[in-house]
């Protein structure tokens, strides 16, 4: 079945660094990939869907990266601010297609002033 | 973005009684519906997906008689958990969709307490 991994621990990293967070799947090749922020007691906010044809799509001070051959996914928040700490998702289509999204559990990340 | 709400935002019931919780897109006509349940530290996970006018497809394991779904206009679906319990105690979060696969816009999510 799809598989989804995102590093369960915490990120904590100083204002002003970049943050670099990892997604993994397995046994899928999926069309694009998403990336959603959610913070606490909140509903996700999507950020950026990149796909299956670009290595690497940039909004802002967020890049994400994509190597369908490594099966992994990397998203960079550059400059980071205290007002990005939360917790970022990895999502992908359902393998069946149609609307399904599969998430992964996600990443908090703590930037400290 | 499109917007989405959800009605309750919080909600404390009691054990056996039946809850309703609201799903509205408020500047689009969202063709399809998902609703999510979300565990602490837990991933999003997908309990329904309904399409305007039509039965909710239901994933495996989650119970259509207990957590019924209506989806009766392009801007509004329910969510009825059913003779709730503890276990049920949950953060329900649906998000709607305007027809493009990749694009889903979340609500805000409704934190549920069984006692």
């Amino acid at each position: 079945s799809q598989k989804i991994e995102q590093n369960s621990e915490a990120l904590n990293i100083q204002e002003g660094k970049t943050a670099t967070l990892t997604c993994n799947y397995t046994n899928y090749s999926p069309a694009y990939l998403q990336w959603y922020r959610q913070d606490p007691g909140r509903g996700p906010v999507f950020l950026l869907l990149i796909r299956e044809n670009e290595k690497e799509k940039r909004k802002e001070r967020l890049k994400v990266t994509f190597d369908t051959t490594l099966k992994q996914s990397l998203f960079h928040i550059t400059a980071s601010q205290p007002a990005d700490s939360a917790t970022y998702l990895c999502a992908l289509p359902g393998r069946a297609g149609g609307f399904k999204t599969i998430f992964g559990a996600g990443t908090r990340l703590f930037v400290k002033a | 973005g499109a917007v989405v709400s959800q009605h309750p935002s919080r909600v404390i019931c009691k054990s056996g009684t039946s809850v309703k919780i609201e799903c509205r897109s408020l500047d689009f006509q969202a063709t399809t519906m998902f609703w999510y349940r979300q565990f602490p530290k837990q991933s999003l996970m997908l309990m329904a997906t309904s399409n305007e006018g039509s039965k909710a497809t239901y994933e495996q394991g989650v119970e259509k008689d207990k957590f019924l779904i209506n989806h009766a206009s392009l801007t509004l679906s329910t969510l009825t958990v059913t003779s709730a319990h503890p276990e049920d105690s949950s953060f329900y979060i649906c998000s709607a969709s305007g027809g493009r696969a990749a694009e889903q816009y979340f609500g805000p999510g409704t934190r549920l307490t069984v006692t």
